[in-house]
């Protein structure tokens, strides 16, 4: 079984800080890990995804993200924010065995503050 | 490459009607999924697809919700009848290269 834990379901950030949206997962397979943004009313646009190759995963629009084994986190990081970064986002994990499941976190609204 | 193509974007039923949505992968990829995303909330898998074989279905809310894949391309969403809480945005998704999942843009309903 695999699961996905967004730890914050919001983050408020000042413009120009960093930004921190923390992920755990869990899964029976080396699992591939995403992180995907949702501004509102649109659909879901990919910002970066690991599937076991570097452990520092970099993304679009200054985002990254570092895949820990040993603390089964999936961490996504931004040095400075910006305002058009407030967005929902979401960590979604994938099986790439069996039945290649995929599973959603429950998101986390990020706010940043002018 | 083209991405996943879904239609129509925005519907507008009352309640007991009935609604299709159609959703166009990108070509070669095998695994096609619908996601129900209600407002404020993550997606929720309804079901998933390997070529036209169906993988998984469990949440499917099947008395009303019926989905197919014929020839293993496009897909194909349908409710009958609607209810109030069927309200969501419909998110067809297609596994590709490295495990990515690939989103579209979303069939969005409003159910009166």
């Amino acid at each position: 079984a695999q699961s996905v834990t967004q730890l914050d379901s919001h983050v408020s950030v000042s413009e120009g800080t960093p930004v921190l949206l923390r992920c755990n997962y869990s899964s029976s397979y080396s699992p591939s890990l995403f992180w995907y943004v949702q501004h509102p009313n649109k659909g879901l646009q990919l910002l970066l995804k690991y599937t076991s190759a570097a452990t520092l995963v970099k993304g679009i629009n200054g985002f990254e993200a570092e895949f820990k084994k040993s603390e089964t986190s999936f961490h996504l990081t931004k040095p400075s924010a910006h305002m058009s970064d407030a967005a929902e986002y979401f960590c979604v994990v994938s099986d790439p065995g069996g039945y290649q499941k995929v599973t959603f976190g429950t998101g986390t609204k990020l706010q940043v503050i002018p | 490459e083209a991405g996943v193509a879904q239609s129509p974007r925005y519907k507008i039923i009352e309640k007991r009607q009935s609604v299709a949505f159609w959703c166009n992968p990108i070509s070669g990829h095998a695994t096609l999924y619908w996601y129900q995303q209600i407002l404020g909330q993550g997606p929720k898998l309804l079901i998933q697809f390997q070529n036209n074989g169906v993988v998984d279905d469990s949440q499917l809310p099947k008395d009303r919700f019926s989905a197919e894949r014929l020839k293993g391309v496009d897909s194909t969403l349908k409710i009958q009848p609607a209810k109030l809480e069927d309200s969501a945005v419909y998110l067809c998704a297609t596994r590709g290269w490295e495990n990515t999942i690939y989103f579209g843009e979303g069939s969005w309903l409003t159910v009166v």
